[in-house]
């Protein structure tokens, strides 16, 4: 069975802070994607990440997948309350043939206080 | 943009009673999920769709059953609702043409089962 663990599973820090988040996994991924998941709505895409050692940036928001397709991790630059949300890791697992049946990730809880 | 629409944000029934969780997407796409959301535990699939009337178990599927008439179209069916079944339910589309095409949810049901 394939899993992806995510690291930490809650993180409350302050406005301007710098953060990172986990996602490991002993399994081979096609690709990967990140998603966040604001209170009272469903996750939403921030970015998919294919190549093994690929550097994705999206404003604050730096997004690496790891040379071997096993990792992924979510870089924060000077966080902001805005930032604040569940961030999920999503798996496009070998073998789960052409659909895209994604393994989500244990997810982790940010809070960034004012 | 898309939309997947659930048509209940709670709901609360009885163990035993049949609950059907509706939901609908107006972007024409072909691959439809039901996903159910636990504190630590991330996204565990249900069920998806790839079509009209076809249907495949995720990982998690005893206890659930699907239907899939209309493509726009992709309900939940709990034949016999068990206080386990206590979750956030989400519904989730995308275009079938990639393997990692990004998914577009609901803003989820939240059922409670008593």
């Amino acid at each position: 069975t394939q899993l992806l663990e995510q690291s930490p599973q809650f993180l409350s820090i302050q406005e301007g802070e710098n953060l990172t988040v986990y996602c490991n996994s002993s399994s081979v991924f096609s690709s990967l994607q990140w998603y966040r998941q604001e209170p009272g709505e469903g996750p939403v895409l921030l970015v998919t990440v294919v190549t093994g050692g690929e550097v994705k940036k999206l404003k604050r928001l730096t997004f690496q997948f790891g040379d071997a397709r096993k990792d992924s991790s979510l870089h924060i630059t000077a966080a902001q309350p805005g930032d604040t949300g569940l961030y999920l890791c999503a798996g496009d697992g070998s073998g789960r043939g052409a659909t895209n049946k994604l393994i989500f990730g244990t997810g982790t809880l940010l809070a960034v206080q004012p | 943009d898309v939309k997947v629409t659930q048509s209940s944000r709670y709901l609360v029934k009885r163990t035993g009673e049949k609950v059907f969780l509706e939901c609908v997407q107006d972007m024409d796409h072909e691959n439809m999920f039901w996903y159910r959301q636990d504190p630590g535990l991330g996204l565990r699939l249900i069920y998806f769709s790839y079509d009209v009337k076809m249907k495949e178990k995720g990982d998690i599927p005893e206890g659930y059953s699907v239907s899939r008439e209309k493509k726009e179209r992709f309900s939940l069916i709990l034949e016999s609702a068990s206080t386990n079944q206590t979750s956030m339910y989400l519904c989730a589309s995308s275009p079938g043409a990639y393997y990692n095409s990004p998914l577009h949810f609901g803003n989820g049901t939240r059922l409670t089962v008593t």
